[in-house]
């Protein structure tokens, strides 16, 4: 049982390039999220996703594209990468009910 | 923006000591989250706590809420070096899907 993995752990860009981070996980959780994570500002909520084939925006939405075209997959896009994008991101997934998160244990981007 | 925000940003203990965490919060929740994130890893879930509870108990772990106060204390009995690590708390408001994240407590046990 995996749980949540993220892909790739590390990646450096370069400002204006495009990439996209893939979470997926093994647990059939309905509701999945994507957070970014930064010095001393905590967690920010980027996109989040409550079944498959939907997908909502979060705190911080702007640069960010997001989909979920299967259950166990939640896909973060940078279509325009810029260097305020640097940080670290996580995935989390939880089942239907009052339940805690499960996280990924992150990929750290930096752009250039 | 932030809904809970944690007291204090830093606590240094001794091994044995008992840790003490705060977590205050602005809005009415449905329930209020602890978690655990060492250095370089995801967060771990550790604790959940619904509005209509005053105390949770797991492990060393004890959890208390006061909603009248919009507060939360997280208290870890006979530290290890092992929880050495940034605590969140993170509260879900009634109606809503996402948690909302704390700016984190960091602790440090000495051996």
């Amino acid at each position: 049982n995996a749980g949540v993995t993220q892909t790739p752990k590390f990646r450096v860009l370069k400002t204006g390039q495009s990439m996209t981070l893939l979470c997926a996980q093994d647990m059939n959780h309905e509701y999945m999220y994507w957070y970014r994570q930064d010095p001393g500002m905590g967690l920010r909520l980027i996109h989040y996703s409550v079944g498959e084939g939907t997908t909502a925006k979060g705190e911080v939405p702007d640069g960010y594209n997001v989909s979920r075209l299967k259950k166990q997959n939640f896909l973060l896009g940078l279509e325009s990468a810029a260097p305020s994008q640097t940080s670290v991101y996580f995935c989390a997934s939880r089942p239907d009910g009052i339940y805690g998160y499960t996280f990924g244990s992150g990929t750290r981007l930096t752009v250039v | 923006s932030q809904q809970g925000e944690e007291d204090p940003q830093a606590l240094s203990i001794q091994e044995g000591e008992n840790a003490t965490m705060n977590c205050s919060y602005k809005t009415s929740i449905n329930n209020l989250q602890w978690y655990r994130q060492n250095s370089g890893r995801g967060l771990v879930h550790l604790i959940l706590i619904r509005s209509n509870e005053r105390e949770k108990h797991s492990g060393r772990l004890r959890v208390t809420l006061d909603t009248s106060k919009k507060s939360s204390s997280l208290l870890i009995t006979a530290s290890r070096a092992a929880d050495t690590a940034s605590y969140f708390c993170a509260t879900l408001n009634f109606g809503n899907e996402k948690l909302t994240f704390g700016t984190g407590t960091r602790l440090t046990i000495i051996p």
